[in-house]
């Protein structure tokens, strides 16, 4: 396995078009998160699937923002109407987790994430 | 207050200098990673620690559950090592929380 795989790596587009993120986890994996990270900031929560169900949605994830993961493998994160304010770094991780509060030991994995620019 | 604190926020030093980042958090865990981009550049996760110490080469990570502080340090530092180092957490929930990351310059 290769790890967590995104892409593109990068994409520009103009403000108004639509993008699409694509995120290939590690194969055994059935959690996968998504982060957005702007210039100068960590990291910040954006969305999560426990296999094929999208858990929790963060109040940055507005309606033009829509994530899926239709077979519990890889997701994808549509942004609609793209904004200038959306150019970030979209970042993906994965990992196996064992039941609530059963800690698997298993490390998160983390994509080289998705930089956005928006013109 | 953000739950993952991290400091100094921007950090410089000159070449051969042992090197110490702090995170803190205010959140039970079950793991703590630290994590090196650099700029333009993509996540890669240094260490994932749950107790005690590890050491990769130059890098050092330790993590006090009962303070629940974590630091990261690097000895005889190198301008290779100038990059953001980010601390996350993995709750007790699962999900992840990042720190806002310490810019390291190292000058040579």
């Amino acid at each position: 396995d290769t790890g967590v795989s995104q892409n593109p790596r990068h994409k520009i587009t103009k403000r108004g078009q639509n993008v699409t993120f694509r995120c290939d986890p590690i194969s055994e994996h059935n959690r996968l998160y998504w982060y957005r990270q702007t210039l100068g900031q960590g990291p910040e929560f954006l969305t999560y699937f426990q296999n094929e169900a999208q858990l929790e949605k963060s109040r940055l994830l507005s309606d033009r923002f829509s994530a899926e993961r239709p077979k519990g493998s890889f997701s994808t994160l549509e942004i609609q109407r793209t904004e200038q304010g959306d150019s970030a770094m979209y970042l993906c991780a994965s990992s196996l987790v064992l039941g609530v509060g059963i800690y698997s030991g298993n490390t998160i994995y983390f994509g080289e994430g998705s930089w956005l620019t928006v013109v | 207050k953000n739950e993952v604190e991290q400091s100094p926020q921007n950090l410089t030093a000159q070449e051969g200098e042992f090197i110490t980042i702090n995170c803190s958090y205010s959140v039970g865990i079950s793991a703590l990673h630290w994590l090196q981009q650099h700029p333009g550049g993509g996540i890669v996760s240094l260490f994932m620690l749950s107790s005690g110490k590890k050491k990769h080469g130059r890098l050092i990570a330790t993590i006090n559950i009962q303070e629940k502080h974590s630091s990261l340090h690097i000895t005889a530092s190198h301008p290779r090592d100038s990059a953001v180092y980010i601390c996350a957490v993995r709750s007790g929930d699962d999900k992840i929380i990042f720190g806002k990351g310490t810019r390291l310059h190292i000058l040579p």
